[in-house]
Parts: C-alpha cells; structure tokens; sequence
C-alpha cells in the first residue's frame, strides 16, 4: 500500500523553530515534495528533495534520508503567515504522480 | 503569468443530481491533474491528463466520475450522481510537462457540497 505519516497539529510561538516530519511507505518513488496550503487556498510548492541532504530555501529547508523513507521540512523564524496546513508528497517516477499524506496544521501563536 | 483557473468556485447539489466542474492551466503546460481534497486530508489524485491522453486515472470511480481534456487545453471534470461523499474541493493543477521532478500549481479549487 501507499502511506505518508505526519503529525496532525503542531503549535509553536513566533519566531521560533519548528520541524514537521514525514515518513513514508509508497510502492515507488522518485522524491518528496512540500506543499503549504492556507484555509480556503491552493496548495503552493515549497520544496522538493530527489536526493538525500538538505535544501535550503530563505527561511525554509527541507531534509530527505532515502534509506529511512523519512523527510522533514523545517521553518525558521516562525511569523504569525505561517499558520497553515503542510502536506508532504511522494513524487511518483511514472508521470509525476504525487501521493499526499493527511498534512499537518501549523498554528504559530504571537 | 496568470495562475490556474476554475470555476465554479461553489457549488451546492442535491445528491443524485449532476455537476461539472471547468479548470484552464497555466498556458503552455502540456500535464494537467484534477485532485479530490476531503476537508482535513491531502489531495487525492483523481486523474492526469498529458496534453489531450489520459496518463493515470486508478483513483478516478468512473461509475460517476468522468473527465476529459479534448483540445489538450482546458478541462472538465463531471460527476453523474453525485453522492454525499462527494463533497469536497476539487483541485485542478498543472505542470509543463517536462519530466517527473515539476512543481506543480494548483488552481483555487470548486467547492462541493452535496446535500
């Protein structure tokens, strides 16, 4: 079967850290993407890792170790804009497919 | 570059009746997807279209779900009936169509609600 792991709620201060994990059991795979979805919006891209190690992308990175079909995206310096959900998504090598897990809702409190 | 378009953005129906659903993609991107997002889960592909031909719809119920993509631009997505499980955003999203590592955008989403 296909399956994404994430936590449902994470609640962090502004200004602060925090890493939302993603493990991941799918029949194929071709990378991990992050998407960031505000209430009542489109899901907007955020980062992709093919490979193992870190991307950095201004206040956000995200992280993928293969071997443990595991993934992380971090977010720095937390603002009060980044309460949203974030979903990770299997990239599937045929066609692009991805298969999303449940997301995760962000709460940044002042 | 204007974004993904659809509409409508709301829809509500009584269970049994029809629905369509319209998206036009980023211009120039040869793949489009339609996702199903039922409140508090990801998107759920639901079909992908590469130019006018059908790439994957596994996920698609095609006892009521139908779509199509006939000029390879601008697509339709129909549900005939509908059912209350239904309910959901539909999310269109589109992609160049060059390889499998594309971002891809996603349109506004149509609201569904089948009573």
């Amino acid at each position: 079967g296909q399956s994404l792991e994430q936590p449902s709620e994470v609640t962090a201060v502004e200004g602060a850290i925090v890493q939302i994990n993603c493990t991941y059991q799918t029949s194929g795979f071709y990378g991990l993407s992050w998407y960031q979805q505000h209430d009542g919006g489109a899901p907007t891209f955020l980062s992709y890792n093919a490979l193992d190690g870190l991307e950095e992308t201004g206040r956000f990175s995200s992280f993928l170790s293969r071997s443990d079909s595991y993934g992380y995206l971090l977010l720095q310096e937390l603002q009060m804009k980044d309460s949203a959900s974030y979903f990770c998504a299997v990239r599937q090598p045929r066609g692009g497919k991805l298969i999303f897990g449940q997301g995760t809702e962000l709460s940044v409190k002042p | 570059e204007a974004g993904v378009a659809q509409s409508p953005r709301y829809k509500i129906i009584e269970k049994r009746q029809s629905v369509a659903f319209w998206c036009n993609p980023i211009s120039g991107h040869a793949t489009l997807y339609w996702y199903q997002q039922i409140l508090g889960q990801g998107p759920k592909l639901l079909i992908q279209f590469q130019n006018n031909g059908v790439v994957d719809d596994s996920q698609l119920p095609k006892d009521r779900f139908s779509a199509e993509r006939l000029k390879g631009v601008d697509s339709t997505l129909k549900i005939q009936p509908a059912k209350l499980e239904d309910s959901a955003v539909y999310l269109c999203a589109s992609s160049p169509g060059q390889g499998a590592w594309e971002t891809q955008y996603f349109g506004p989403g149509t609201r569904l609600l089948v009573l």
